[in-house]
């Protein structure tokens, strides 16, 4: 994998599903793996940033969980509320670039 | 404490014009990147300052150029407009952008550059 590719591209989900994404990106010459919530009209917002093989992170009922070794990471969201609506950005960090995925945008409806 | 700053914020320019954008760091941030977003393009790298150098450039022609001051404050400028470089262009800025890329970054609102 050359570059950062998330999937999927779109979800909706009902309130109350919980759901998960897939970024895969290259796992040679890794250093971190970045998670990112962009609302619309607002600033992306860092949710987590992870470095270590199995590393697994929570914030609130948003988790994240990292495989250097073959080049992905799943985002989790429990129970996704209508304020969950965002897309959710991963950038693999090469050096002192942050290489971004076009991203997941997630509608969650009551 | 302040989050980042850019203005203007929407800016209108016709091709063959330049521009000049501004991005004011959090107070005590000393590295800051650029990024643009084109419809359908996630965030595309363009460059990364820490302490006035640029350590790091994308994959953008020499048209855009950019520079950081002392006060860590940076600036990027595009040359000779072309319709392709509408785009939002976001800034941010982190603690320290070490080679780990431990730090988070943090995003500004972005400047909504339309070129007709």
């Amino acid at each position: 994998i050359l570059n950062v590719e998330q999937s999927p591209q779109s979800l909706h989900v009902q309130e109350g599903d919980s759901t998960n994404f897939t970024c895969s990106f290259p796992s040679s010459n890794f250093y971190a793996l970045h998670w990112y919530r962009w609302e619309t009209a607002k600033s992306p917002e860092a949710l987590f940033v992870m470095t270590l093989n199995g590393d697994e992170k929570k914030k609130g009922r948003i988790s994240a969980t990292l495989n250097t070794k073959e080049g992905y990471s799943y985002l989790y969201i429990k129970g996704s509320q209508p304020e969950d609506s965002a897309t959710y950005l991963c950038a693999s960090h090469s050096g002192y670039a942050l290489n971004f995925g076009k991203g997941t945008s997630l509608l969650v409806t009551p | 404490k302040a989050g980042v700053t850019q203005t203007p914020r929407y800016l209108i320019k016709t091709r063959g014009q330049q521009v000049t954008l501004s991005c004011s760091p959090i107070s005590g941030h000393r590295s800051v990147s650029w990024y643009q977003q084109t419809p359908g393009q996630g965030l595309q790298f363009l460059f990364e300052y820490f302490s006035e150098t640029q350590r790091n450039k994308g994959n953008f022609p020499g048209r855009f150029s950019g520079r950081q001051f002392s006060n860590s404050r940076s600036e990027m400028n595009v040359s000779t407009l072309e319709l392709g470089d509408s785009a939002l262009y976001l800034c941010a800025s982190s603690l320290i952008m070490t080679s780990g890329g431990q730090s988070e970054q943090f995003f500004g609102p972005g400047t909504r550059l339309t070129v007709l």
